[in-house]
């Protein structure tokens, strides 16, 4: 099966900063790739599928990038709703397998 | 609007029995794929199973095929988990969400239900 490993797993960044987490797939997946948010206590909530297509009603400071087995989720100016944890999933098959998650924080 | 509700959690011993539903609205139910996930407290997602609107479709995670069986009802519009041979370590809270039109990914989840194994 294919794994999908995140990193990192937390970290902390000021307000207006800009913030990358990196999500690997042990195998090619093209672009068959999701991310999600989850603020604490709440579901999860879908913010892009297709690896870099911006899901309706989400700002516009989150983008995804990548393909094949690198991706990318970039917050271009940390806000303080951000506080969250963030996972990756494939979807191009069963199973469809998240990452361990990163947890962002406000410094 | 869409809504997914589950119930059917609680209490359960090791070695026993639990069935999850998860009641649909909103939308052509059986026009979607649906998932279950589940969550560990303060830990990550597990993505458990996949059915196809039609039912004739599934997959497991490895982590519970065979003690695991998914199945919907679609005159019923709703969603099953029957849950067996439970250990402690299936203790988590349990979603169901729905597979994006033509996709897998997962753009609508239930609240959840709290699935707690122990003697």
């Amino acid at each position: 099966d294919i794994q999908m490993t995140q990193s990192p797993s937390s970290l902390s960044a000021s307000v207006g900063d800009r913030v990358t987490i990196t999500c690997r797939a042990s195998q090619g997946i093209s672009n068959y790739l999701a991310w999600y948010q989850q603020k604490p206590g709440k579901v999860p909530k879908v913010l892009i599928y297709a690896a870099s297509a911006l899901q309706s009603g989400v700002p516009s400071r989150f983008s995804g990038s990548g393909s094949g087995t690198d991706f990318t989720l970039t917050i271009s100016s940390l806000q303080p709703e951000d506080v969250a944890t963030y996972y990756c999933q494939k979807y191009n098959g069963a199973p469809l397998t998240f990452g361990g998650g990163t947890k962002v924080e406000i410094k | 609007q869409v809504q997914l509700v589950e119930s059917g959690g609680g209490l359960v011993r090791p070695g026993g029995s639990l069935r999850l539903s998860c009641a649909a609205s909103g939308f052509s139910f059986s026009d979607y794929f649906m998932s279950w996930i589940r969550q560990t407290p303060g830990k990550g997602l597990e993505w458990l199973s996949i059915i196809s609107g039609t039912g004739r479709t599934i997959y497991y995670a490895d982590s519970v095929e065979g003690r695991f069986t998914i199945s919907r009802d679609n005159a019923k519009i709703s969603l099953y988990l029957q849950m067996s041979s439970l250990r402690a370590d299936d203790t988590a809270v349990y979603f169901c969400a729905r597979g994006s039109s033509g996709s897998s990914f997962l753009d609508y989840w239930g609240q959840g239900t709290l699935v707690t194994v122990s003697s």
